[in-house]
Formats: structure tokens, C-alpha cells, sequence
């Protein structure tokens, strides 16, 4: 069974500081990763995904992230926050059935 | 290229009562799947359908049904409305079945329901 735990229900950051929002992951197999972000009242858009090639992944938005198989980890970073960012964020984990299990979910607010 | 689409974006249905919800995949999409996020959680998986049958399943009870359709566009069915099923229900869609964990999914903006 594949599980993932966001260890942070709400980050809150000055605008212009890092972001960090910390996933562990929990998969029998060679799980696929992604990060998807939610802003109110709206649907889900992906932000990266890991797919086993590269472990650090780049992707929209000045988004980061790094798979690291040792520590089950796959948090996402961001240099700069800008007030844009300020949305819910999810981690997910799939496997080759398409089997796709999400986080509870992660506030991010940012401050002026 | 038009995106996932879902509708109604709102609705408001009694207990007891029946809801259909609808959805077209992103064009060239063959693949849909089901999922309810209630109010400060993250999404819970329904369901999955390919080739007009369901691949996948959820833990949901049976008063969730679903169809997609020879366009691939699907619906979900919720009969006996219970007020624990107001929520958002998201519907994303994928080029296939084994293709959604390699390229992510495409995610519709939801529909809101509210059960009163």
C-alpha cells in the first residue's frame, strides 16, 4: 500500500524568503511523485513530477523538488516566495496502476 | 486544447435525493478518475474508468456509481444523498490507464456539492 504524509498542515513565510513544504512517502514499488497545488475555489495543477529519472525535479513557478530514496522524502522548495504562491499544496504518490494517493495537504501563506 | 471540464460548478441537493456530475477529459484523454476532497482534505480517490468500464475502485459504498461514455467523457452517480457527501468532486483525466503515473493527471476545476 502507498501512503504519503505532509508533515506541515500550515507554512507561513514573508514574501521574499524560501519556501518549504516537507513530504514523506510510504510505496512497495518505484513510486512516481508529484506535487499539485490548489488555489481557492479551484481545480488541481500540477507543479512537477519525479518519475524516476532525475531526482532533483524543476518546475513551474520556480518550484523544486528532490526524491530522496534513503529518507522516503520529496519536499518542495522554492528560493522566493511571492504572494502568488499562497494556495494549498499537495503531495501525491502513484504507482504503475495509476493507484494515486494524496497528502492531506499543506497552507501556504505568505505575508507582505 | 481545452482542459478537463466538469459541470454543474455548484449544486444543492436534499438528503435522500440523487445526484448525476459530469465530466469531458482533456482532448486526447482516454482515461478518467473520480475523486471527492472534502473541506480541509485532501482528495479521496472514487473510481477510474477506461474503455467505458471501471478499472479501479475506491473505498466508497456502492451509492457511488459511474459511466464514461465512447467519447470518454463520464459521470458519476450518487443516489441516497447523506449530508457526509457534501464536498468537492474533482474528475482527472490521463492520455491512458498506465500512462497517468508518468505524465500526472489533468484535473477539473470540481464541482461543489451541498447536501442540506
Amino acid at each position: 500500500a502507498q501512503s504519503v504524509t505532509q508533515l506541515d498542515s500550515h507554512v507561513s513565510v514573508s514574501e521574499g524568503t524560501p519556501v518549504l513544504l516537507r513530504c514523506n512517502y510510504s510505496s512497495s514499488y518505484s513510486p512516481s511523485l508529484f506535487w499539485y497545488v490548489q488555489h481557492p475555489n479551484k481545480g488541481l495543477q500540477l507543479l512537477l513530477k519525479y518519475t524516476s529519472a532525475a531526482t532533483l525535479v524543476k518546475g513551474i513557478n520556480g518550484f523544486e523538488a528532490e526524491f530522496k530514496k534513503s529518507e522516503t522524502s520529496f519536499h518542495l522548495t522554492k528560493p522566493s516566495a511571492h504572494m502568488s504562491d499562497a494556495a494549498e499544496y499537495f503531495c501525491v504518490v502513484s504507482d504503475r496502476r495509476g493507484d494515486m494517493r494524496f497528502g492531506a495537504g499543506t497552507r501556504l501563506t505568505v505575508k507582505p | 486544447d481545452a482542459g478537463v471540464t466538469q459541470s454543474p460548478t455548484h449544486l444543492i441537493k436534499t438528503r435522500g435525493q440523487q445526484v448525476t456530475l459530469r465530466c469531458s477529459p482533456k482532448s486526447g484523454h482516454d482515461t478518467v478518475s473520480w475523486y471527492q476532497q472534502a473541506l480541509g482534505q485532501g482528495p479521496q480517490f472514487i473510481f477510474q474508468y477506461y474503455e467505458e468500464e471501471e478499472r479501479q475502485r475506491g473505498n466508497f459504498p456502492d451509492r457511488f456509481s459511474g459511466h464514461q461514455f465512447p467519447n470518454y467523457s463520464s459521470e458519476l452517480n450518487v443516489n441516497a444523498l447523506l449530508l457526509g457527501d457534501s464536498a468537492l468532486y474533482l474528475c482527472a483525466s490521463s492520455l491512458s490507464w498506465d500512462r497517468g503515473h508518468l505524465d500526472g493527471y489533468t484535473f477539473g476545476s470540481g464541482t461543489r456539492l451541498t447536501v442540506v
